[in-house]
């Protein structure tokens, strides 16, 4: 069964930063380009930011563009958002998406993982 | 980027009827291998979202035959042929034909009359 676990969320100042991560378990990780979709309360879905299975390609909507860094490391089958420069609007719940690449959709979600951004 | 509108934006269900949902995209959702990347998404109230169909009309594994997709081009449709109480949610299309972005449409929430 496929797993994806974020972690390192909370309530961060404007301005601050933030490291998310999520632990994928019951898949080949390093197969799997990944991404993070965000939703902010009561809104809808947000495609963040995406990465191919050898780091070769990355992808980021304009809105993060310069601020987020994602990541993995296919070794501790683990993908990273690093947030920095973080403003109100950031404010959300992060999720960890595996995609299919033969869909060009996203088949499996992490449960997400809240992100506040306020002083 | 391509944009995705939905309509109904709130669509008040009797269990046991029929309920459809619209999708419309700014731009023709075919690629260039003739395949169609556009998917429906379900979010439960405290869930997180839940494919249910992708490329227009191929349901996901454990997906009751009650949904089905239909469309091409920039008009599809989710239908669902007899809604079911545990169907109550926010419904998402989103296109996977033009990225980057993958762009979502605004939701549709499902819920019973």
């Amino acid at each position: 069964e496929v797993q994806l676990v974020e972690s390192g969320g909370g309530l961060v100042q404007p301005g601050g930063s933030l490291r998310l991560s999520c632990a994928a378990s019951g898949l080949t990780f390093s197969r799997y380009w990944m991404s993070w979709v965000r939703q902010a309360p009561g809104k809808g879905l947000e495609w963040v930011a995406n990465i191919k299975e050898d780091d070769g390609e990355i992808y980021y909507v304009d809105s993060v563009k310069g601020r987020f860094t994602i990541s993995r490391d296919n070794a501790k089958n683990s993908l990273y958002l690093q947030m920095n420069s973080l403003r109100a609007e950031d404010t959300a719940i992060y999720y960890c998406v595996k995609d299919e690449g033969a869909t060009m959709s996203f088949d499996y979600w992490g449960q997400g993982v809240l992100v506040t951004v306020s002083s | 980027d391509v944009v995705l509108t939905q309509s109904p934006l709130s669509l008040p269900v009797t269990p046991g009827q029929p309920a459809s949902i619209s999708c419309r995209s700014s731009q023709s959702l075919l690629y260039s291998d003739g395949n169609t990347y556009l998917s429906w998404f379900q979010q439960r109230p405290g869930q997180s979202p839940r494919r249910l169909i992708y490329k227009v009309s191929i349901r996901d594994s454990g997906v009751p035959d009650r949904f089905s997709g239909s469309g091409s081009g920039t008009d599809f449709t989710l239908t669902i042929s007899s809604v079911a109480a545990e169907d109550v949610g926010v419904y998402y299309c989103m296109q996977g034909t033009h990225w980057p972005p993958f762009t979502f449409g605004p939701g549709t929430k499902v819920d019973i009359k």
